[in-house]
């Protein structure tokens, strides 16, 4: 019954490369977001999503594309993967804004070669 | 400077002892989230909060927004607490900011 669900849950990407990584959530939820998280720390918001059709830069959206094609499906782009983006990446949901509660799905791992 | 401040970084129990780690914060904060990183990655909902406490099992938050920290007791430790507890705070709009994380091993 996991709500949020990620795809893949790890890849490995070469220099350059174009990488999609794919975000559902079964909430019925408005908000969806975009972390990444580096070894050792917290998280950080790339991009997010309040509506179908429209995103939002967050903290670090340097590099990072984003897609909401539905209410349920939020896509991250890296249209030129470089090595500093080797990371594992997060995405979550909230029924609003993020005064609302966050579930996170389980993470992709990306390493970047 | 941190945004949010976890303290400890690193914290050692032994089984069935108990412990309180802190959360700072040095933005306006309107509701608190705690979670648990499990070792295999996955993030956890512990607790959500808007001013006050919550308590679950083993396991109890305060969010105090007038002196501007949230605390997460743990009593009575198990070896399945290990991980890392991380603290967010949300202060309007889209804002959510992640402390850096308390990593907690629990020993027998």
């Amino acid at each position: 019954e996991a709500a949020v669900t990620q795809s893949p849950r790890s890849k490995v990407a070469v220099t350059g490369g174009k990488v999609t990584l794919s975000c559902h959530q079964t909430n019925n939820h408005d908000y969806m977001y975009w972390y990444r998280q580096d070894t050792g720390h917290g998280l950080r918001l790339i991009h997010y999503s309040y509506v179908a059709d429209s995103t939002e830069k967050g903290d670090i959206p340097d590099g990072y594309k984003a897609s909401r094609p539905s209410q349920e499906n939020f896509s991250l782009i890296l249209e030129l993967a470089s090595l500093s983006q080797t990371a594992v990446y997060f995405c979550a949901s909230s029924l609003r804004d993020s005064s609302y509660e966050q579930y996170f799905g389980p993470g992709t791992r990306l390493t970047v070669l | 400077g941190d945004q949010v401040k976890q303290s400890p970084s690193a914290l050692s129990l032994q089984e069935g002892t108990n412990s309180a780690l802190r959360c700072n914060f040095s933005i306006a904060t309107t509701t608190v989230q705690w979670f648990l990183q499990n070792p295999r990655g996955s993030l956890m909902n512990l607790f959500y909060l808007v001013p006050g406490t919550k308590e679950n099992g083993r396991l109890k938050s305060t969010f105090n927004s007038k002196e501007s920290y949230s605390t997460l007791h743990i009593r009575d430790a198990q070896l399945e607490d290990s991980g890392t507890y991380f603290c967010a705070a949300e202060g309007g709009g889209y804002k959510v900011v992640f402390g850096s994380g308390t990593r907690l091993l629990v020993s027998p």
